[in-house]
């Protein structure tokens, strides 16, 4: 497709469930990165993904987050064990290069119950 | 302490002003990033700065590396400019540091 999908869009669940998001990043977009936005607070980093190095997983909040990308293609973020503090809008982007614009997909708006 | 401090927080303005967003930042860049999130959440990447001035319409970017400084400049404010703009920045250590945002309202 032409920009950056997200699925699902929304995702209600209960906690200590485990969820899984996708995002498949624009044809030839290198750079991959991943982002919350809890209600009311600013975007915050979570990990980001480079050709085929090894993925800054700085901003992961816990060890039950954790996300996959091969090569250019599909990245899934995982969350484990999801708890309240969860919800939130989980926004993915993609960008050619390291230093490239950003381009957005639409979110997926997690709730956990 | 913010990595990344943005002022105003909120700003009204009416129709046909000119505007200005600041964003200061405290470690050493090698990208500036200015966002635009809609009510509903939507959010467009506007500028990738890393250096100079960029024009796209009405709006302006200009950053100033030896001051750590950069500013969003809208002309001739429109309503449907309202919206929340975001400044992010890459750092030289590849993290990604985000401002909280400037809420504009333009009123017609």
């Amino acid at each position: 497709g032409a920009g950056v999908s997200q699925s699902p869009s929304n995702k209600v669940t209960e906690k200590g469930k485990d969820v899984e998001l996708r995002c498949d990043p624009i044809s030839g977009h290198t750079a991959l990165y991943w982002y919350r936005q809890r209600l009311g607070q600013g975007l915050e980093f979570l990990i980001y993904f480079q050709g085929n190095s090894a993925p800054d997983k700085s901003g992961l909040p816990s060890d039950r987050f954790s996300a996959e990308r091969t090569g250019e293609s599909v990245s899934t973020l995982t969350i484990q064990r999801t708890q309240q503090e969860d919800s939130a809008v989980y926004l993915c982007a993609s960008a050619r290069g390291s230093v490239g614009k950003l381009f957005f997909g639409s979110g997926t708006q997690l709730s956990v119950l | 302490k913010n990595e990344v401090e943005q002022s105003p927080q909120n700003l009204t303005a009416q129709e046909g002003e000119f505007i200005t967003i600041n964003c200061s930042y405290s470690v050493g860049i090698s990208a500036l990033h200015w966002l635009q999130q809609h009510p509903g959440g939507g959010i467009v990447s506007l500028f990738m700065l890393s250096s100079g001035k960029k024009k796209h319409g009405r709006l302006i970017a200009t950053i100033n590396i030896q001051e750590k400084h950069s500013s969003l400049h809208i002309t001739a404010s429109h309503p449907r400019d309202s919206a929340v703009y975001i400044c992010a920045v890459r750092s030289t250590g590849n993290q990604f540091y985000f401002g909280t945002g400037t809420s504009l309202t333009v009123i017609p």
